[in-house]
């Protein structure tokens, strides 16, 4: 089983939806969780920490469930610009490594 | 600015040549790390470092060896015993003993042929 899986997409969605993203992580002992964006080609760059409480930035939404051990992004207002990959990341229990979902691929039209 | 500065961006070679890439970072982390990303692929773990002159494999450490003589500094060479070396690589720098996220350099795509 992976550590950490997410849904490949692609979503297509148009400019102005509301998007949710979902990740789900194995191990429970995990300490860290955050969301990258991927562009094509490009380094996966911080888009959000995500904290237990849950955690806003303008329009992006992080959450977390530990019970369910599963990570959350939404997107509202979708931007033509929201278009890349996002990336789950989560942090082993003794931040010694990272693991990565395979992305999820967003596709804003307009 | 603090960063991250991976080296070549680009880098082109025959197959059976050793290949080093670069990886220098200025923000004073202690851990680094080196993932390989395939085309419509996740990241995958190479290498890390969590203090200088100590490292441990990561999940596909075959065919690539590190060092880390200081701390600003973590070079991969990808060597030819790396069945299949072209790929997207990324460098990347924590804090770990504070809950920090990775930052990443730019990246080298390396094509061997």
């Amino acid at each position: 089983r992976k550590e950490v899986e997410q849904d490949p997409g692609p979503f297509n969605v148009p400019e102005g939806a509301t998007v949710a993203f979902n990740c789900t992580y194995s191990n429970s002992a995990s300490q860290s969780f955050f969301w990258y964006r991927q562009d094509c080609r490009k380094e996966p760059k911080l888009l959000m920490s995500v904290y237990s409480s849950g955690n806003e930035d303008g329009r992006f939404t992080a959450q977390l469930n530990r019970a369910s051990q599963y990570i959350s992004l939404l997107i509202r207002d979708s931007k033509l610009s929201d278009s890349a990959t996002y990336l789950c990341v989560v942090s082993s229990n003794n931040f010694n490594k990272f693991y990565f979902g395979s992305g999820t691929k967003l596709n804003v039209k307009p | 600015d603090g960063g991250i500065t991976q080296s070549p961006k680009y880098l082109f070679r025959k197959e059976g040549q050793n290949v080093t890439l670069s990886c220098e970072q200025n923000l004073n982390h202690d851990a680094m790390y080196w993932y390989r990303q395939d085309p419509g692929q996740g990241l995958r773990l190479i290498y890390y470092s969590q203090i200088v002159n100590d490292f441990q494999k990561g999940d596909i450490a075959e065919g690539y060896s590190v060092s880390r003589e200081k701390k600003e500094s973590f070079p991969l060479t990808v060597t030819s015993a790396q069945k299949n070396p072209t790929a997207f690589y990324l460098c990347a720098s924590a804090r770990p003993a504070d809950n920090s996220p990775l930052h990443f350099g730019n990246g080298t795509r390396l094509t061997v042929t």
